[in-house]
């Protein structure tokens, strides 16, 4: 069993729709929790970074993390095309070096 | 300006060759890394090197080799080229070997196909 569990969709909605991605974990060491998303042949980028358990919001973005179930969301208001991309989520112990990552899934915003 | 870039893009060879992929920062950062990310978009860490000392050596075959000549490139030589190597194969820099303290970048991928 993977460390970090992500369903790799695709996850196709329709353009204004909100985008629900989610990551399971099973590791409690893990402390820090990021998501990246990664358009088709690029690297992938920061969307967000959170620590606590919560939620978080930037823009459209919100990233949610519940430590006690082992589980964290992302959800995308207002998706457009542009959101079209592969989300990964990705998380690391405290005072850790090293990112282990979820398979990532792949969003497709249909206009 | 490109921040983190990697040669080259595309990369096709044959099974038994040897290679390499080379990368560079302009950023400044202190640490860089080696990802792999196979077919299913799963990203997994091969090394990384903190000031041109290798931090992180996870299991992978030692057909692959690092190299850190300075703390701006990372360059990654793999020998006798297997069918199973073919991926894409992405650099990564952050400020510092701690990732709480920072983001990592990555760079643009080097896609490597092994016929």
């Amino acid at each position: 069993q993977k460390e970090v569990e992500q369903d790799p969709g695709p996850l196709s909605v329709p353009e204004g729709a909100i985008v629900s991605l989610n990551c399971t974990y099973s590791n409690s060491a893990f402390q820090y929790f990021m998501w990246y998303r990664q358009y088709s042949r690029k690297g992938p980028e920061l969307l967000m970074y959170t620590y606590s358990s919560g939620n978080k919001e930037d823009g459209r973005f919100t990233a949610q993390v519940d430590k006690s179930s082992k589980y964290i969301s992302l959800f995308i208001r207002d998706s457009q095309p542009s959101d079209s991309a592969t989300y990964l989520c990705a998380m690391f112990k405290a005072a850790g070096n090293k990112l282990t990552f979820g398979g990532g899934t792949r969003v497709l915003v249909k206009p | 300006d490109t921040a983190v870039s990697q040669t080259p893009k595309y990369l096709v060879t044959q099974m038994g060759n040897d290679k390499s992929i080379k990368c560079e920062q302009n950023l400044g950062h202190d640490t860089m890394y080696w990802y792999k990310q196979d077919s299913k978009k799963f990203l997994k860490i091969m090394f990384s090197y903190n000031n041109k000392e290798l931090i992180i050596n996870e299991t992978v075959p030692n057909r692959f080799s690092p190299k850190s000549p300075d703390k701006a490139h990372l360059n990654l030589h793999i020998n006798s080229l297997e069918l199973g190597d073919s991926a894409v194969y992405f650099c990564a820099s952050s400020p510092t070997k701690r990732v709480s303290l920072g983001e990592q970048f990555f760079g643009p991928g080097t896609r490597l196909t092994v016929l």
